[in-house]
C-alpha cells in the first residue's frame, strides 16, 4: 500500500512568488492535514481538510490556502512568500474518526520550502 | 483549547540504559494520546497511542508509554535504548470527537550513546 505522497520534495522561491505543495493520501484516508515544521520549531498545525471542506484551521495568516480535490488529495499554497515561510511542510492523512478510526496521523516526507 | 509540554529539548542516555522522554499534556475533554518519531529529513512516523484501557500502551520498536491522568502525563519509555533510537520524539494529543484537530509538543531530541 502506498504511503503518503508529496511534491516536490525541494522547492526554492524568492520574496513575493508563490508557491504549490501538492499531497496525496494513503487510499482511503479522508482527511489531509498539513503542518509547518520550521528550523528548531515543532509541527506547527496549518489546515485540515476532510471530504473536500476545511474542517479547521490554524493561526496562519490568509496567505496560507489550500483545498482539497474530489480523489482526496489536496494542495497547499502560500501566496507573497516571506522568508520566514522557509520550512519543511508536512503533510498527513488518516481516516476522519467517524469511520470508526483513532485519529492516528499518517505522515508524507515533506516538501522543504526555500525562500530565498 | 489544548496543549502538548515536552519539557526536555534534548535526553542523552547511554546504550542499553532505560530511555524516558516526558510529555504532559492539557486538554478540556477526553484526550486521545500519541507518539511519533522523526529521523533527519524524513516524516513523522507513528509508534504508538492511548485511546482508553489499559494505562499501559506498547508500540512499534520496543516502546511503551504509560497514561497518567491524574497527572496528565504520557511518558514515553524503553527498557534498553539503541543507538538507532537516536531521534527526533514528538508528544501530540487530540479530544475525542468532532473536528479536533491533533496538537503537538515541540519535541524532544534523543542522543543514545554507544
Amino acid at each position: 500500500e502506498a504511503g503518503v505522497t508529496q511534491s516536490p520534495t525541494h522547492l526554492i522561491k524568492t520574496r513575493g512568488q508563490q508557491a504549490t505543495l501538492r499531497c496525496s493520501p494513503i487510499s482511503g484516508h479522508t482527511s489531509v492535514y498539513w503542518y509547518q515544521q520550521a528550523l528548531g520549531l515543532g509541527l506547527q498545525f496549518l489546515l485540515w481538510y476532510d471530504e473536500g471542506e476545511e474542517r479547521n484551521r490554524g493561526n496562519f495568516p490568509p496567505r496560507f490556502s489550500g483545498r482539497q480535490f474530489p480523489n482526496y488529495s489536496s494542495e497547499l499554497n502560500v501566496n507573497a512568500l516571506e522568508l520566514e515561510d522557509s520550512a519543511l511542510y508536512l503533510c498527513a492523512s488518516s481516516l476522519f474518526q467517524w469511520q470508526g478510526a483513532t485519529g492516528e496521523l499518517f505522515f508524507g516526507e515533506g516538501s522543504r520550502l526555500t525562500v530565498l | 483549547a489544548q496543549s502538548v509540554a515536552q519539557p526536555e529539548d534534548q535526553v542523552n542516555v547511554a546504550e542499553g540504559n532505560p530511555l524516558t522522554v516526558k510529555c504532559t499534556y492539557s486538554v478540556s475533554g477526553n484526550p486521545y494520546l500519541f507518539w511519533y518519531v522523526q529521523y533527519p529529513n524524513r516524516g513523522l512516523q507513528f509508534l504508538l497511542k492511548y485511546i482508553t484501557g489499559d494505562n499501559l500502551v506498547k508500540g512499534s520498536y520496543g516502546f511503551e508509554a504509560e497514561f497518567n491522568k491524574s497527572q496528565t502525563s504520557f511518558h514515553l519509555k524503553k527498557p534498553s535504548a539503541l543507538v538507532s533510537d537516536s531521534a527526533l520524539y514528538f508528544c501530540a494529543v487530540r479530544i475525542s470527537g468532532g473536528y479536533q484537530k491533533v496538537t503537538f509538543g515541540t519535541g524532544t531530541k534523543l542522543q543514545v550513546i554507544p
